[in-house]
């Protein structure tokens, strides 16, 4: 079990370009979610997929924000034409489904990707 | 809608001190709640949760918290810190039922620790 893994770590822009993160989840966990994190801020829930699925999407996630997970591994995040304001830590998250337990699985973390728009 | 408020942005204690983490929440439906740490340019590790049972939970890392359904809270605790202690620490909750699986966080207390 080696965690989840996000690529790349730190990612500088010039505004109007498109960046794109990458997320591997804990192997055989077929949740993920995407949140993000400004300065100062607890993180803001952005989509979640259960397997290839994107089940949840929150208002946060706007027409320039595209994410997928093609086969129910690892997810990509794509911020087109980024604006400053889209700068802050994007954190991926994961977690297996429980038998008969509702919402009980528990969602671990990655270390993130920490985006900087200048 | 679901809300959690951390009532306190930064918390100073000397090494080897008690400390409590206070932790409010507002929801309309039952919630499980949950305590992260985040240390440094690192992500969140899950210290401790609360999903049924008995309401005082223990974690790792010598941490605690109760969670007190009339009063809405679920406060974390530590009866002597260490040094390494020092990080941010989220308070979140995620509903009982399956409609929705995000968790929603507050915006976090930094334990500083003095030695």
């Amino acid at each position: 079990d080696t965690g989840v893994s996000q690529n790349p770590r730190h990612k500088i822009t010039k505004r109007g370009q498109n960046v794109t993160f990458r997320c591997d989840p804990i192997s055989e966990h077929n949740r993920l979610y995407w949140y993000r994190q400004t300065l100062g801020q607890g993180p803001e829930f952005l989509t979640y997929f259960q397997n290839e699925a994107q089940l949840e999407k929150s208002r946060l996630l706007s027409d320039r924000f595209s994410a997928e997970r093609p086969k129910g591994s690892f997810s990509t995040l794509e911020i087109q034409r980024t604006e400053q304001g889209d700068s802050a830590m994007y954190l991926c998250a994961s977690s297996t489904q429980n038998r008969g337990s509702g919402n009980t699985d528990t969602q671990y973390f990655g270390p993130g990707t920490r985006l900087t728009v200048l | 809608a679901q809300s959690v408020t951390q009532l306190d942005s930064q918390v100073p204690v000397f090494e080897e001190a008690p400390v409590e983490l206070r932790c409010n929440y507002s929801s309309s439906v039952s919630v499980y709640l949950f305590w992260y740490v985040q240390y440094p340019n690192q992500g969140l590790q899950l210290l401790l949760k609360y999903l049924s049972g008995s309401t005082l939970v223990k974690g790792i890392n010598g941490f605690e918290a109760e969670f007190n359904k009339s009063q809405t809270s679920f406060h974390l605790r530590k009866p002597s810190v260490h040094i390494s202690d020092t990080a941010e620490y989220f308070c979140a909750l995620k509903r009982t039922d399956t409609g929705r699986r995000a968790l929603t966080f507050g915006s976090g207390t930094r334990l500083q620790v003095q030695p």
